[in-house]
Formats: structure tokens, C-alpha cells, sequence
């Protein structure tokens, strides 16, 4: 079955880095466009990164844009978020979701997301 | 603040029906048929319950279902049962830039 794993949380201070991963199970990752969506404690959901499943096209929310950076790596199955200039605001649980529809599929969305991860908890505190 | 409007609950008894409304713009669900919902236990992942305004996935009961006029989207829940209580949230796809949104949620509690 579909399984996907984040990893690379914890805490950091103000201005600082930290590397989240997704490693991807159960489906051909590579056909797959990717996001992360992350969740604020007590709080709503908010999209936060798409890659496409070959990686050649990219969007952030305005609230990150360049200060993180999506990538995947398809041979290791993997997608990761690169986050720098961590801001308390920043502080969330970190989801990655799969779309539901893939590069040559015939059913479903690109615009929903059928798998989810457990998320990864990054708390951004002095 | 959230780029959808949702009602922040709703409440209904066993057997009854509800529906909760997800408020847009001409740019996101008045634009694309693409408004998706999903259902959220505390301390769980989301799950996908509605996509493209009114398609279940395989495995998700007919008492849910999805709507859309103008710009406002709706989740119907009808034959409330106890284990709907949960957070449900809509999200849309917005395309310039391409980007996509969420409601604020909306949680829902069976009496």
C-alpha cells in the first residue's frame, strides 16, 4: 500500500536551516507530482510547495517563497523541503501528500491529494 | 487568514444532514472545477473525501457528497453518524500564480 514517511524535523532557532524528507512506498513515486502541506498548532491547513513528477515545474506560497526549496530525488523515491530563514511562523507539522492523479493516469486529480504522510513536527524557538 | 471561507462549525444530530459551505473568488472555485475536501481527525493526516467539486474516491461512504455554485462550494454529510465528528476543510486550486488554497476548516460536532 501507498506509504509515505517524513522525516528531518525537531527545533531550531530563529534563522536557521533544517531538511525535511518524504520517503516515498507502494507507488511508482516517480509519475507523481508532490506538495507539502503544513499545519500550524491549533490551526487550519495551508499549502505550502508543488513539484511536478519530473521536477521541471515548481510553485511555493507567497509565505515561503525563497526561503524554501522543494526537490525530489525519483531514484531514491524521496521528496524533501529545504527550509532556511525559519521564522516563528514557521512552526508547524509538516505533511507531504501525494496527488492522486499521476503523470500517465487516466483516473482521478492533480488538484486533490489521495496520500498523506504522518507529518514532521519543526518548532521554530529560541 | 484564509484564502476560503468556511464556517468555523457546524453541528448536527445522528441520522441528520448537514452541509458546510467553502467560499471563494472568480480567480480559485469560481474559476475551476477543481475544489477538493478533506477530513481530519485530531492528531491525524487529513483524508481525501471529495475531489473536483462533487467525485468521491473508491472506499469513501455516498453519504458524502460535493456541490458547486458560483463561488461557493459545498460538503453535504447526510445521515450524520457519530464518527463524522472531525475537521473538514476545502481547498482549491488558484492559477495565477499557480498556487493552491485552503479554507480555514471547520469543525464538525455530532450531538
Amino acid at each position: 500500500q501507498v506509504q509515505l514517511v517524513e522525516s528531518g524535523g525537531g527545533v531550531v532557532q530563529p534563522g536557521g536551516s533544517l531538511r525535511l524528507s518524504c520517503v516515498a512506498s507502494g507507488f511508482n513515486f516517480y509519475n507523481f507530482g508532490m506538495h507539502w502541506v503544513r499545519q500550524a498548532p491549533g490551526k487550519g491547513l495551508e499549502w505550502v510547495a508543488f513539484l511536478q513528477h519530473d521536477a521541471n515545474d515548481k510553485a511555493y506560497a507567497g509565505s515561503v517563497k525563497g526561503r524554501f526549496t522543494i526537490s525530489r530525488d525519483n531514484s531514491d523515491s524521496t521528496l524533501f523541503l529545504e527550509m532556511n530563514s525559519l521564522r516563528g511562523d514557521d512552526t508547524a507539522v509538516y505533511f507531504c501528500a501525494k496527488e492522486q492523479k499521476g503523470n500517465n493516469d487516466g483516473s482521478g486529480s492533480h488538484f486533490a491529494w489521495d496520500s498523506w504522510g504522518q507529518g514532521a513536527l519543526v518548532s521554530v524557538s529560541s | 487568514q484564509s484564502a476560503l471561507t468556511q464556517p468555523a462549525s457546524v453541528s448536527g444530530s445522528p441520522g441528520e444532514s448537514i452541509t458546510i459551505s467553502c467560499s471563494g473568488t472568480s480567480s480559485d472555485i469560481g474559476a475551476f472545477n477543481y475544489v477538493s475536501w478533506y477530513q481530519q481527525h485530531p492528531g491525524k493526516a487529513p483524508q481525501l473525501i471529495i475531489f473536483d467539486v462533487s467525485n468521491r474516491p473508491s472506499g469513501i461512504s455516498n453519504r458524502f457528497s460535493g456541490s458547486k455554485s458560483g463561488t461557493t462550494a459545498s460538503l453535504t454529510i447526510s445521515g450524520l453518524q457519530p464518527e463524522d465528528e472531525s475537521d473538514y476543510y476545502c481547498t482549491s486550486f488558484v492559477h495565477n500564480p499557480p498556487r493552491r488554497v485552503f479554507g480555514g476548516g471547520t469543525k464538525l460536532t455530532v450531538l
